[in-house]
């Protein structure tokens, strides 16, 4: 079955500060999104993004699908911004949707 | 409004013992999911069903059986629940079968003792 990986795995950052999360697929994907798991534990979708960038306030998000990878773009950081961030791929025509195992982002005051 | 509706929010049960973790949604999507989550081992798919009467096995189907009631509703079944099965458990549901945002439930926390 197809990999996703996700890079870094574990990330500290002071409030302020920016932040690049990776998100590697070995296969070819349909589409991948990326999701914020707050710390109750709540997933929330922030971008649907099969190719190209999109952006959200201070997040943004870019998937380049024929290189296999996607960004997710955290600027000027909030507390708020805490959590595990993860993606998930669409890798077959049969709708599994595929998660990596996250980026716990922490976030300082 | 509710979105995605799982019950019950906890529950502790004794090895052996079975138990039916309930998902609704009120979206009108066509394909539901459950994925359970330990630690540091991200989300994991159990089961998908992609339309009212269609259901498939994803990475971790060992020990669940899935039922697809009707289109809102989308049951997950522990026959003898093991201490390896305890976990925080996920539904969720999205439009299409390839396509469109996934929708997650609150989440179900499962102790198997």
């Amino acid at each position: 079955g197809i990999q996703v990986e996700q890079s870094p795995p574990d990330l500290i950052l002071q409030e302020g500060a920016n932040s690049t999360l990776r998100c590697n697929f070995s296969d070819s994907v349909n589409n991948l999104q990326w999701f914020h798991q707050n710390p109750w534990g709540q997933l929330i979708n922030l971008f649907y993004i099969p190719s190209g960038t999109k952006q959200n306030g201070r997040l943004s998000a870019t998937t380049v699908a024929t290189e296999r990878y996607s960004l997710l773009y955290i600027s000027s950081s909030q507390t708020t911004d805490s959590g595990v961030y993860f993606c998930a791929v669409d890798y077959n025509q049969g709708g599994k949707l595929i998660f990596g195992q996250g980026t716990e982002l922490s976030v300082k005051p | 409004n509710a979105g995605v509706t799982q019950t019950p929010k906890f529950q502790v049960l004794k090895t052996g013992q079975s138990m039916t973790l309930q998902c609704a949604q009120d979206m009108n999507h066509n394909s539901m999911y459950w994925y359970r989550q330990d630690p540091g081992m991200g989300l994991r798919l159990i089961y998908y069903s992609a339309s009212e009467g269609t259901t498939d096995k994803g990475e971790v189907p060992n020990g669940y059986n899935v039922s697809r009631l009707n289109k809102r509703e989308f049951s997950l079944r522990l026959e003898s629940a093991a201490p390896s099965q305890t976990s925080v458990y996920f539904c969720a549901t999205r439009a299409g079968l390839n396509s469109g945002e996934l929708f997650f439930g609150e989440g179900s926390r499962l102790t198997v003792l």
